[in-house]
């Protein structure tokens, strides 16, 4: 089993719609969570953590559930813009440089 | 401007042939990385380096080499030992060791994607 695992999609989404997606992790003790974007060929740049309490950035929504192991993504008022694969790094904290995972990536396509 | 710089963009080799990734940060950071993706697949690790002079194996590391002999530098060899060379490399730093998150934000640099044919 990976450690970390996402539904690669790829999830059509009309412009203007809502999309959701989550990842999840096998390893309990993680400690950081971050979602990345990554355009077609290019690197990943960070969209953004994701806090325990959940947080919000804009159209973005990040949550953590600790019981069920995942954190999900959701993208508010799709843009063309918003088309990407979105990877979800999970850090095991088991020194203070931690150790990073990465998912695979679930790829979005926002049509007009 | 501070950021991490990858050369070159694309990058051909014969089989056979030793070929060196070149990796530069000017963000002071004190940890850098060497990733591989594949199509469909998530960044896998080859090495990192979390100081100079010392660099530990990642999830991949056979048919890789690499050196930090410098901060701001940490090159990568592709030899001709790995089987399956093609593929987006991607190099990384982090600012160090820390207990916030905001210590593990991985910095890219804009990837080589290598062909061996």
């Amino acid at each position: 089993r990976k450690e970390v695992e996402q539904d690669p999609g790829p999830f059509n989404v009309p412009e203007g719609a809502t999309v959701a997606f989550n990842c999840t992790y096998s390893n309990s003790a993680s400690q950081s969570f971050f979602w990345y974007r990554q355009d077609c060929r290019k690197e990943p740049k960070l969209l953004m953590s994701v806090y325990s309490s959940g947080n919000e950035d804009g159209r973005f929504t990040a949550q953590l559930n600790r019981a069920s192991q995942y954190i999900s993504l959701l993208i508010r008022d799709s843009k063309l813009s918003d088309s990407a694969t979105y990877l979800c790094v999970v850090i095991l904290t088991t020194d203070s440089w931690g150790k990073l995972q990465f998912g695979a990536g679930t790829q979005v396509v926002v049509t007009p | 401007d501070g950021g991490i710089t990858q050369s070159p963009k694309y990058l051909f080799r014969k089989e056979g042939q030793n070929v060196t990734l070149s990796c530069e940060q000017n963000l002071n950071h004190d940890a850098m990385y060497w990733y591989r993706q594949d199509p469909g697949q998530g960044l896998r690790l080859i090495y990192y380096s979390q100081i100079v002079n010392d660099f530990q194996k990642g999830d991949i590391a056979e048919g890789y080499s690499v050196s930090r002999e410098k901060k701001e530098s940490f090159p990568l060899t592709v030899t001709s030992a790995q089987k399956n060379p093609t593929a987006f490399y991607l190099c990384a730093s982090t600012p160090g060791p820390g207990g916030t998150p905001d210590t593990y934000e991985q910095y890219f640099g804009p990837g080589t994607r290598l062909t061996v044919t």
